[in-house]
């Protein structure tokens, strides 16, 4: 049992490049999450998914965007790359229901833009 | 909205008892998590609370106190693999699949 399993776990990008970052879980949750974590500023969200076909923004969202197509599969996009989404990205799923639901996190994305 | 307040960094020494408060406020309250992450991983789960009381698993236990906005996480027993950093987190009033979470308490133990 995977989890959630995020690819690639590096990358260095120059300004202006464009890549996308996968996001697989095998648990059948239905919520899936990316959050982007900075020193001092804690974890904040990108954009979110509730579902199969659907995405919302979240608490940062300029400068991405993300799609989620097949249930298990949440996968976030930058246009172009700017040294201020240096960042490490995490990915997360949860079930829907109670309130008490924990999210389960990937291993996370260390992305560098020069 | 939500806002969540705990303390960057703490010290503890190996063997001792530490506390790790957190203050949030919200406008509709359900329930409060705690997470672990240690240096270069993944947050993972410790712990859920929605009832006020303090509740245990392990050398771990929470507390909460609705009324007062408030909970803590003790650590017991301490380890040197319990340094990591201790996040604070509470499902938005709007709608409880998002979560906000605080900045995180890094505690470090010391021989």
């Amino acid at each position: 049992n995977a989890g959630v399993t995020q690819t690639p776990k590096f990358r260095v990008l120059k300004t202006g490049q464009s890549m996308t970052l996968l996001c697989a879980q095998d648990m059948n949750h239905e919520y899936m999450y990316w959050y982007r974590q900075d020193p001092g500023m804690g974890l904040r969200l990108i954009h979110y998914s509730v579902g199969e076909g659907t995405t919302a923004k979240g608490e940062v969202p300029d400068g991405y965007n993300v799609s989620r197509l097949k249930k298990q599969n949440f996968l976030l996009g930058l246009e172009s790359a700017a040294p201020s989404q240096t960042s490490v990205y995490f990915c997360a799923s949860s079930y829907r229901g109670q309130s008490n639901q924990p999210q389960h996190f990937g291993d996370g994305t260390r992305l560098s833009i020069l | 909205g939500q806002n969540i307040d705990q303390p960057t960094e703490m010290t503890a020494t190996e063997g001792a008892i530490v506390q790790i408060n957190c203050t949030y406020q919200t406008s509709g309250f359900n329930g409060l998590f705690w997470y672990q992450q240690h240096a270069g991983e993944a947050p993972t789960f410790l712990s859920y609370n929605v009832l006020d009381g303090l509740e245990e698993k392990g050398r771990f236990s929470s507390f909460l106190s609705r009324s007062k906005g408030y909970s803590y996480l003790l650590l017991k027993e301490l380890q040197m693999k319990d340094s990591a950093s201790y996040l604070c987190a509470v499902p938005n009033s709007g709608g409880y699949q998002k979560v906000t979470f605080g900045i995180g308490t890094k505690l470090q133990v010391i021989p």
